[in-house]
């Protein structure tokens, strides 16, 4: 079982929608959690983390924490085509060693 | 403010050479981490360095390596290349050395490595 895991994707919404985008981790120990976006040939650029359960809003962007289920998630709304990315999942457990998912690729779509 | 300063940003180095990257944290960070992206693997993480000692460290062959200076600078080398080596490098910036709130974790744009 992989540690981080997201669906691969592609993940296509259309503009104006709202982008729900999911991760599990299988380490319960975890403690931080990150949403990084990146784009072709870019580095990753922090979105949001969130380390307590429920809702983290900044923006259009939420973050979902359910550590019972050791799920995480986040939601774009409004999605915009400029959103169409691959977003990475993140966790750490409590160091700043980050496990990454492999990554949920997004396409906002006109 | 300035982010994450990562140099060089690309290179193409021959299969048995070596390599140094740079890496300059956010100011004011002491803990810089080092990862290594590929299309096959992803993200996986190097070692991090903390008010200049290694932390913790991945699974990769004693081939890499790195340090770190006293004022958070740190670099990475990979001795002995080989084509697998091909990749983006990045390196990883957070204020303390400790999970929890607020310790966000910014990278910087990485260093394209290229094996040949």
């Amino acid at each position: 079982q992989k540690e981080v895991e997201q669906n691969s994707g592609p993940l296509s919404v259309p503009e104006g929608a709202i982008a729900s985008l999911n991760c599990t981790y299988s380490d319960r120990g975890s403690q931080s959690f990150f949403w990084y976006r990146q784009y072709s040939g870019k580095s990753p650029e922090l979105i949001m983390f969130i380390y307590s359960n429920g809702d983290k809003e900044d923006g259009r962007f939420t973050a979902q924490l359910n550590k019972a289920s050791q799920y995480v998630s986040l939601l774009i709304r409004d999605s915009q085509p400029s959103d169409s990315a691959t977003y990475l999942c993140a966790v750490t457990g409590g160091g700043n060693k980050l496990t990454f998912g492999t990554g949920t690729q997004l396409k906002v779509e006109l | 403010k300035a982010g994450v300063t990562q140099t060089p940003r690309y290179l193409i180095k021959t299969r048995g050479q070596q390599v140094t990257l740079s890496c300059s944290p956010i100011s004011g960070h002491r803990s810089v981490s080092w990862y290594q992206q590929t299309p096959g693997q992803g993200l996986q993480f190097l070692f991090e360095y903390f008010s200049e000692t290694q932390r913790n460290k991945g699974n990769f062959p004693g081939r890499f390596s790195g340090r770190q200076f006293s004022n958070s600078r740190s670099e990475m080398n990979v001795s002995t290349l080989e084509l697998g080596d091909s990749a983006l490098y990045l390196c990883a910036s957070s204020f303390t050395g400790t999970g929890g709130s607020g310790n966000t974790i910014y990278f910087g744009e990485g260093s394209w490595l290229t094996v040949v």
